[in-house]
Order: structure tokens, then C-alpha cells, then sequence
């Protein structure tokens, strides 16, 4: 089974509606991030938790908001979708442990378009 | 805010031709990991390289971390159609106290 999962896969909606997407892991770690990618260019960091309590914004937050549920759980919330949104939105997690480097592990990706 | 630049963006060589990624900023990193996303999956991890001037090889793949640590690169020898995808490079400023900053990424395509 994947360590990092991530529901829906695909997700077409319309302009103003709100959607949630979900991120689970069974890697136990305690680090888990989104990042938007759109087509031929790199990941934009959007937020990132370090721990249950910890939530901080990525450099495009604006429009999204977060929920860390449990260590295994990082949901990614749009109140109210516009088009631009339209993206490949992934899910990863992290634990720098003693190598004092940190590794991402990423999920399969959801792809999401708004019309 | 630090920035990774990955040059170049695009990238469509032959099989058996010979290629270099380039990945520079003007920030130290502490360490600096390269990553390969293939079509339809998330990034993955190739190598992480922690030491100036470091140079490891993964197969036919030579990765280098400059003296400065500032900056990274990425040759292919012999590509083959496998080694299409986007290579990511990402920068770890602080020995893992802090998130990574990813480049911009290089997309490679190897014509059969």
C-alpha cells in the first residue's frame, strides 16, 4: 500500500464551490505539505505543518486554507473555487530524524479542474 | 526569500546523446537533493548530496554540489527514453530545521 494517499485522484468542479482535498499517510511522520503544480512548471508551496499544532503559509496561500486533523491527516480546503485554481495539487510528508536532511515523500497527486 | 533557478526549463535531446542540468542560487544550502516526477506521479527522491564540492553517481547519472553550496548540477550520460520526466533540485537551508525550497524544475525529453 502507498504510504502517502491522497483522495479524490480527479476532481472537476465549478466556479464558487467549495472542495476538500484529503491527504493521508502511514509513514509516521510528523512534517506534511501542499504544493500546486501547473503543467511545465515546478511545485509551488501552498501550506505546511510541522506538527499537529504547527500550521504556517507557503508562498501562495491566499485563496486555500488547511486542516491538520491528526500526525496522519493534512486536508487542503478551497471556501470558493475560481479557474485559476485549476492545478495538479500534491500532498507530501517529511522527517528529518538524526540525518539532519529532509526528504519529502510524495502522494500520487490529485488533479483538480474548476469551470 | 530564497530561489532556486533550474536551467534550462525544457530539454529534448536524442538516445545516447550526453546532457547537463544546472540548478544555482544565491543562497547557501546546508544540503541540496535532486528529484524526478514522471508523468501521472508525485516527485521522487534520486539523491541528496551534504558536502561542498561533493559528486555521487547514481548509475549513468553524476550529480555535483558546488564548493559554495550554492549550486548543483545534474549530467546525463547516454540518455535513453527512461530518463524522461522533471527533475526537480531543492535546497535545504538549515540541516533540516526548515522547509526546502524547489527549483523551478527541468522538464527532459529523450527522442528514441
Amino acid at each position: 500500500d502507498a504510504d502517502v494517499t491522497q483522495t479524490p485522484r480527479n476532481r472537476i468542479t465549478k466556479t464558487g464551490k467549495r472542495i476538500m482535498l484529503e491527504c493521508s499517510q502511514t509513514k509516521g511522520h510528523d512534517r506534511m505539505y501542499w504544493y500546486r503544480q501547473d503543467p511545465g512548471l515546478g511545485l509551488r508551496l501552498i501550506y505546511y505543518s510541522f506538527d499537529v499544532k504547527d500550521i504556517n503559509k507557503g508562498e501562495i496561500s491566499d485563496g486555500y486554507s488547511v486542516s491538520r486533523q491528526a500526525q496522519a491527516k493534512f486536508s487542503l480546503s478551497l471556501e470558493s473555487a475560481i479557474p485559476n485554481q485549476t492545478a495538479l495539487y500534491f500532498c507530501a510528508t517529511s522527517d528529518p530524524g538524526t540525518m539532519s536532511t529532509d526528504t519529502q515523500y510524495f502522494g500520487p497527486g490529485t488533479r483538480l479542474t474548476v469551470l | 526569500t530564497q530561489l532556486l533557478e533550474q536551467s534550462p526549463q525544457f530539454l529534448s535531446i536524442q538516445e545516447g546523446e550526453n546532457l547537463t542540468v544546472y540548478c544555482n542560487s544565491s543562497s547557501v544550502f546546508s544540503s541540496l537533493q535532486w528529484y524526478r516526477q514522471e508523468p501521472g506521479e508525485g516527485p521522487v527522491l534520486l539523491v541528496t548530496v551534504v558536502t561542498g564540492g561533493e559528486v555521487k553517481k547514481l548509475k549513468r547519472l553524476t550529480f555535483q554540489f558546488g564548493d559554495a553550496r550554492k549550486d548543483s548540477s545534474l549530467h546525463i550520460t547516454a540518455a535513453q527514453p527512461g530518463d524522461t520526466g522533471l527533475y526537480l533540485c531543492a535546497g535545504d537551508p538549515n540541516f533540516g530545521n526548515e522547509k526546502l525550497t524547489f527549483g523551478t524544475g527541468t522538464r527532459l525529453t529523450i527522442i528514441p
